[in-house]
């Protein structure tokens, strides 16, 4: 089976911009989590989606905004993009009756 | 909330020999799950080892093992036979036990593990 794939893999963006982030899960998972990775505050959780749903929100601010598709694809967006919003973003995927996560390579973004 | 603390920031190892990188963690929840993930230079974070609160016995798996001490609140991860290919990031990890409705990770800071030829 193929991994949880993400693109774009980098991603350079100006402040005040927006950006979309993709995540593939893998065939036949249907949910899937976002995590933020910096330097100063670590491994964050962003959102995780079921089946269409939020189902939990990690404490980030409305310009975080995700969905999740019928094809269990799901999308992050961020808008007015600050500075220290660069990090790199992660997406993960669990089948259903389980507990493992399993990570995609991560969008590394650079906000100038 | 719960709370994940690793306090080895970094540590080195000689190839072949054993190594052991602490993580505690707060909660007030009896069901739950630990997990230590790895992230190597290539950025992919790798699922090492998992535990389940309700179970006593501890995990291994290969050269992977895992010291839960359900009261202690403590879970360390030991390497045995290190190899070069260890080194990396490893990160402990918790998630509360839901019943499948909640997949939210709460990581530590890491442990940057460098294994030494």
């Amino acid at each position: 089976k193929a991994g949880v794939t993400q693109t774009p893999r980098y991603l350079i963006k100006t402040r005040g911009q927006q950006v979309t982030l993709s995540c593939s899960p893998i065939s036949g998972h249907r949910s899937v989590s976002w995590y933020q990775q910096t330097p100063g505050q670590g491994l964050q959780f962003l959102f995780e989606y079921f089946s269409e749903t939020q189902r939990n929100k990690g404490n980030f601010p409305g310009r975080f905004s995700g969905r999740q598709f019928s094809n269990s694809r799901s999308e992050m967006n961020v808008s007015t993009l600050e500075l220290g919003d660069s990090a790199l973003y992660l997406c993960a995927s669990t089948p259903s009756g389980s507990y493992e996560q399993y990570f995609g390579p991560g969008t590394r973004l650079t906000v100038t | 909330a719960q709370t994940v603390t690793q306090s080895q920031p970094e540590m080195s190892v000689q190839e072949a020999e054993t190594v052991t990188l602490s993580c505690t963690y707060d909660t007030s929840e009896n069901n739950y799950y630990l997990f230590w993930y790895k992230q190597p230079p290539s950025r992919q974070m790798i699922l090492v080892i998992r535990q389940e609160a309700y179970k006593q016995q501890n995990a291994t798996e290969n050269r992977f093992s895992v010291n839960f001490q359900k009261a202690a609140k403590s879970f360390s991860l030991k390497i045995s036979d290190s190899q070069l290919g260890d080194t990396a990031m490893y990160f402990c990890a918790f998630m509360k036990h839901s019943g499948g409705s909640n997949y939210k990770l709460t990581f530590g800071k890491g442990t940057l593990l460098t294994v030494n030829p």
